[in-house]
């Protein structure tokens, strides 16, 4: 079926740093979704993106985080910086329409020291 | 506020036994209702789905879920187990546009051989 991919599977870094999430959504998708899940919680929405633009941004969207996908490239979730807090599996997902399934990918795990 | 919640953090069932996996929900209104499952380091991938109409819905390798208004429950089924069901189980709900998903926390399915 269709797949989602994200580079890469974990990501170590230093608080204070930026990084950089890649998500390589379904080809013909239009809408793409950031989820966060920190160890032993459940799955919590961050935003959600169509036509360039941020739809909706829950309150765990903080202002450290931006969202972009340049040139109908990667779909990419920036934390500048990082804070210890920011330690999660991040997921992301995509969908044809705003109704459709969601597809998601494996996770980032992102750890932050 | 709207939640799901999934009451068994681990499920134990030996293979060949018959499964339910419980889900409740709060919402106003009726929302669309979901199960994923996640293997080992996979993504998670869509089990099925209700949105109105018959209350058991049917998905996929012999999965089944009930919705109940009554009992705001969308409990998910299966007659006969098989060691690679062997996974985390998501419920999840939305109010349709935006696909903006709340999740339950999950439930940890063994099944023993």
């Amino acid at each position: 079926g269709p797949k989602v991919l994200q580079i890469p599977s974990h990501q170590i870094i230093d608080m204070g740093q930026m990084v950089t999430l890649n998500c390589d959504p379904v080809s013909n998708h239009l809408y793409f979704y950031w989820y966060k899940q920190i160890l032993g919680q459940q799955m919590e929405f961050l935003v959600n993106f169509y036509n360039g633009k941020v739809m909706e941004k829950s309150k765990l969207f903080k202002d450290q985080f931006s969202v972009e996908r340049p040139d109908g490239s990667y779909f990419t979730l920036k934390i500048q910086p990082t804070a210890l807090e920011d330690s999660a599996v991040y997921f992301c997902a995509s969908s044809f329409s705003g109704k459709e399934t969601l597809y998601f990918g494996s996770g980032t795990r992102l750890t932050v020291l | 506020a709207q939640s799901v919640t999934q009451p068994d953090a681990r499920v134990t069932v030996s293979e060949g036994a018959s499964l339910q996996l419980r889900c409740k929900y709060s919402y106003s209104g009726t929302p669309y209702l979901f199960w994923y499952v996640q293997y080992q380091r996979q993504g998670l991938q869509l089990l099925l789905k209700y949105y109105s109409g018959d209350p058991v819905v049917q998905g996929v390798n012999g999965f089944e879920a009930e919705f109940s208004k009554s009992d705001s429950s969308f409990h998910l089924r299966k007659a006969s187990v098989h060691w690679s069901d062997s996974a985390v189980y998501f419920c999840a709900a939305s109010r349709g546009s935006g696909n903006k998903l709340i999740f339950g926390t999950g439930t940890l399915l063994s099944v023993k051989p």
